[in-house]
């Protein structure tokens, strides 16, 4: 499979703990996002890596969540001290786009198959 | 701020019918639009895009449509199918300079037998 993976697919944890999950994105693609998404709405944007470059951060991602892309590969999002609010399915999406480009090409982003995160 | 919306969250058809969602978009400098299947408990699924210098853009069963003077994308699925049963995002790409892309909250389309 050349797509996008995700790992764990579920997560359940009780509040206080801290969770990590792992983003693969597809093996030639230099950009990766993470999304979060809860029932009935579309995914939210969180963080953006080129590359390792953190380049974005949301304000839905609180100071207990952090992201890495350590070797411009694989991803992983942690979030610390987890609150019951965290309950989603997190996203990870990876595409292709040249360093530097700001003009309008297309930089389509295929998405994994989510981590479901229960918090109890 | 910017908003991707739909205009309607549940749409019914009868197998074999075209299927037609829209969205409505607020950021008239977006340039960059996709449309995404979502079934229950998957990630999104691209299914077609289309570039702000577009009208029309064609795929397999499925006709993407943007109306840049009204900032609306519709998608259009012929001959709809039980397998087209899924929730059905539009995303706007931010201009931003990160390439977020901004989601709606959904359409589900459910195909009656």
């Amino acid at each position: 499979d050349t797509g996008v993976s995700q790992d764990p697919r579920h997560k359940i944890t009780k509040r206080g703990q801290n969770v990590t999950f792992r983003c693969d994105p597809i093996s030639e693609h230099n950009r990766l996002y993470w999304y979060r998404q809860t029932l009935g709405q579309g995914p939210e944007f969180l963080t953006y890596f080129q590359n390792e470059a953190q380049l974005e951060k949301s304000r839905l991602l609180s100071d207990r969540f952090s992201a890495e892309r350590p070797k411009g590969s694989f991803s992983t999002l942690e979030i610390q001290r987890t609150e019951q609010g965290d309950s989603a399915m997190y996203l990870c999406a990876s595409s292709f786009g040249l360093a530097g480009e700001f003009g309008p090409s297309t930089d389509t982003q295929y998405f994994g198959p989510g981590t479901r995160l229960t918090v109890l | 701020g910017e908003s991707v919306g739909l205009h309607l969250p549940t749409l019914s058809v009868q197998e074999g019918d075209n299927s037609i969602i829209n969205c409505a978009y607020s950021n008239s400098a977006s340039d960059y639009f996709i449309w995404y299947k979502q079934e229950s408990g998957k990630g999104p699924q691209f299914i077609i895009d289309i570039r702000s210098n577009m009208d029309k853009r064609q795929g397999q069963r499925v006709t993407v449509l943007l109306n840049k003077t009204v900032k609306h994308l519709s998608l259009q699925i012929a001959a709809t199918q039980p397998g087209d049963s899924a929730v059905y995002f539009c995303a706007e790409r931010s201009t931003s300079g990160t390439y977020k892309y901004i989601f709606g909250t959904g359409t589900r389309l459910k195909v009656l037998a």
